[in-house]
């Protein structure tokens, strides 16, 4: 089956301009999480959806950032003012249960220029 | 603050020997420890996990020991393929299912025909 879907694959934006990065996940997957992975680190949590509700979003940097996942699938990054900190790949990933692992799709690199 | 860490940047090994990816952690309420593996332009696939209520965990050619004591974790794969060279990362967290993970920085393996 598929796996977890991520659009863009690159996203190259200006310092200051608004950005929105879209995961799709495994079909059926009711726990997303969205990561955060800089040049040289590990992948960095960003915020956990159980359903449409985000169950913890303690690794949101600051109000510049803010995730929906309105219907319980598909989700929505949403980075306002972006800085060229912001620069990264963006991982999504999804889970089919409590003791089952993360799917990463293959990520969204963001290029703020 | 580095609370799951990964000294060796990279690590080459000759193809048919035995690979050793060292991880170290500072959180002692961790208990649930993970090992991806991360092909350049994809997201990290899981590998293996080991709970602490044991010291080891084999998956085929793959081997995941744990020292709670020392706080320490490695990966041996045997024998090495050229397949296996990757980046490799550690991950930890504080309750068995729970998947907000701490990912270490990665250690890249070159397996050497």
């Amino acid at each position: 089956g598929a796996g977890v879907s991520q659009t863009p694959s690159n996203k190259v934006t200006e310092k200051g301009k608004y950005v929105e990065l879209r995961c799709d996940p495994i079909s059926g997957h009711t726990a997303l999480y969205w990561y955060r992975q800089s040049l040289g680190q590990g992948p960095e949590f960003l915020i956990y959806f159980q359903g449409t509700g985000a169950a913890d979003d303690s690794g949101l940097p600051n109000d510049r950032f803010f995730a929906v996942r309105p219907e319980g699938s598909v989700s929505t990054l949403k980075i306002q003012r972006t800085e060229r900190g912001d620069s990264a790949v963006y991982l999504c990933a999804s889970s089919g249960g409590f003791d089952s692992p993360l799917h990463f799709g293959n990520g969204t690199r963001l290029t703020v220029t | 603050d580095q609370q799951v860490k990964q000294n060796s940047p990279s690590l080459s090994v000759q193809e048919g020997r035995i690979s050793i990816l060292n991880c170290d952690y500072t959180n002692s309420m961790f208990d649930y420890f993970l090992w991806y593996k991360k092909y350049p332009a994809e997201g990290p696939t899981f590998l293996i996990s080991i709970s602490s209520i044991k010291d080891k965990n084999e998956d085929g050619r793959f081997t995941v020991f744990l020292n709670k004591s020392a706080k320490h974790l490695s990966l041996h794969i045997v024998p090495s393929q050229p397949g296996d060279s990757a980046v490799y990362f550690c991950a930890a967290s504080g309750v068995q299912g729970a998947q907000k993970l701490v990912f270490g920085q990665g250690t890249r393996l070159t397996i050497n025909p």
